[in-house]
């Protein structure tokens, strides 16, 4: 099937570990996502990478690193985690065809910092 | 910078009746405006959007939004709710140009009573 896909789709960890989220896409977008939503269900965009080049990067502690290894993969690498950590996290991806940006979601994964 | 606001964090409606989710928005650009869904433990999925040209944009599941300029509103509605539609429903504005962010409302739970 064509979609977004993030992996694991649950994580629970102690405060202080080092965890990934994995993220791919075989739509053949260009651009790619990450929005935490948190226990009161607010999305917000935390970075944003085109062909594998970072162009949003939101006021994000810098514990949070994302890696784009390719147009078809943005990881999210989360250094020293803490209580305030825990919240779902979505991937996305688009195409800036025509600049119309519609963006297509992953499952989300549940983070939970113990 | 733009912003949207959904007026009622939940919106309760018998089956079978009209479901009008309200959502306006300010854009310093002509803006483009997304309905998005989120069914539980769900990612969230497009139900329409409106870039140019007709200003009623029709979705999935029989829902439909209304872009008003000069009322800054894009509602949603449905002329007859089902059980099946109950969800988290988020409208979400983005800027015509560039590399644009997508910034979203802090959703409305819509509750439908059988």
């Amino acid at each position: 099937d064509t979609a977004v896909s993030q992996t694991p789709k649950y994580l629970v960890t102690q405060m202080g570990n080092d965890k990934s989220i994995k993220c791919e896409q075989n739509l053949g977008h260009d651009t790619m996502y990450w929005y935490k939503q948190d226990s009161k269900k607010f999305l917000k965009i935390m970075f944003s990478y085109n062909n594998k080049e970072l162009i949003i990067n939101e006021t994000v502690p810098n514990r949070f690193s994302p890696k784009s290894p390719d147009k078809a993969h943005l990881n999210l690498h989360i250094n020293s985690l803490e209580l305030g950590d825990s919240a779902v996290y979505f991937c996305a991806s688009s195409l800036l065809e025509g600049g119309k940006d519609t963006q297509y979601f992953g499952p989300g994964t549940r983070l939970t910092v113990l | 910078a733009q912003s949207v606001t959904q007026l009622g964090s939940h919106v309760s409606v018998s089956e079978g009746a009209l479901v009008l989710l309200r959502c306006n928005y300010s854009s310093s650009v002509p803006p483009y405006l997304f309905w998005y869904v989120q069914y539980p433990n769900q990612g969230l999925q497009l139900l329409l959007k409106y870039t140019t040209g007709a200003t009623l944009v029709k979705g999935i599941n029989g829902f439909e939004a209304e872009f008003k300029k000069s009322e800054t509103s894009f509602h949603l509605t449905k002329p007859s709710a089902h059980m099946s539609d109950a969800a988290e429903y988020f409208c979400a504005v983005s800027d015509s140009g560039g590399y644009q962010k997508v910034t979203f409302g802090t959703g409305t739970k819509l509750q439908v009573i059988p």
